[in-house]
């Protein structure tokens, strides 16, 4: 069974960094693309960055380029996010997710979420 | 890149069926047959009920179809079930740096 775990969200004040870690089980973590989703309370569903299944290629959202960066572990079979320069519109549960297959385009499975709360 | 267009909300009484557009342009929707579709209940994460336009996962009822025409993509629920009542994203593949992009999401009602 796929399980995708986030951890590392909390309280950070504006202009903070923090770390995101998603810990997968489940399947071949070196053979899928990997994703972050967030979305901010009461609100819709964004789209934030994707990385190959061997790290080499990352991709942003315009609203995160330059402030957030993606990484994974495929020895760890782990996905991370660093968040940079926080603010308030970055508060959300953020989500990672899995690439539904190789030659198919689709988040195929989530995690349950980590909330940031950037305030002061 | 600019968000899908969704409709806000749309209901239907049970057994109805009610469809759910997704307006895009070339360089998403209509540039790629890669148009996937979520449903989230509140408080939960959200799941995959179409991808590729028009495939469903593994264990999707098959009241739920997708297609596509020109830069819309659309969402159709048939037979229409109380569990149905959640709110839909579409999302496209969008190409270049930017990968993906969502619409805004519609709530569905059951009446």
């Amino acid at each position: 069974e796929v399980q995708l775990v986030e951890s590392g969200g909390g309280l950070v004040q504006p202009g903070g960094s923090l770390r995101l870690s998603c810990s997968a089980s489940g399947f071949t973590f070196s053979s899928f693309a990997m994703h972050w989703v967030r979305q901010a309370p009461g609100m819709g569903l964004e789209y934030l960055s994707s990385v190959n299944n061997n790290g080499r290629s990352q991709y942003y959202a315009d609203s995160v380029k330059g402030r957030f960066t993606i990484s994974r572990d495929n020895s760890k079979n782990t996905l991370y996010l660093e968040l940079s320069s926080l603010r308030g519109d970055d508060t959300a549960v953020y989500f990672c997710a899995k690439e539904i297959g190789p030659t198919h385009v689709g988040f195929g499975h989530w995690g349950q979420g980590t909330l940031v709360t950037v305030s002061s | 890149q600019s968000a899908l267009t969704q409709p806000r909300s749309v209901s239907g009484s049970p057994g109805q069926s009610v469809t759910i557009s997704c307006t895009g342009s070339i360089s998403d929707v209509g540039g790629y047959n890669y148009v996937s579709w979520y449903q989230q209940h509140p408080g939960k994460a959200p799941k995959l009920i179409i991808y590729d336009v028009s495939r469903r996962p593994s264990g999707v009822p098959d009241r739920f179809s997708g297609s596509k025409s020109g830069n819309t993509a659309s969402l159709t629920i048939s037979g229409l079930q109380a569990e149905d009542e959640a709110d839909y994203y579409c999302c496209s593949y969008a190409g270049g740096n930017i990968l993906r992009v969502f619409g805004g999401g519609t709530t569905v009602t059951v009446l």
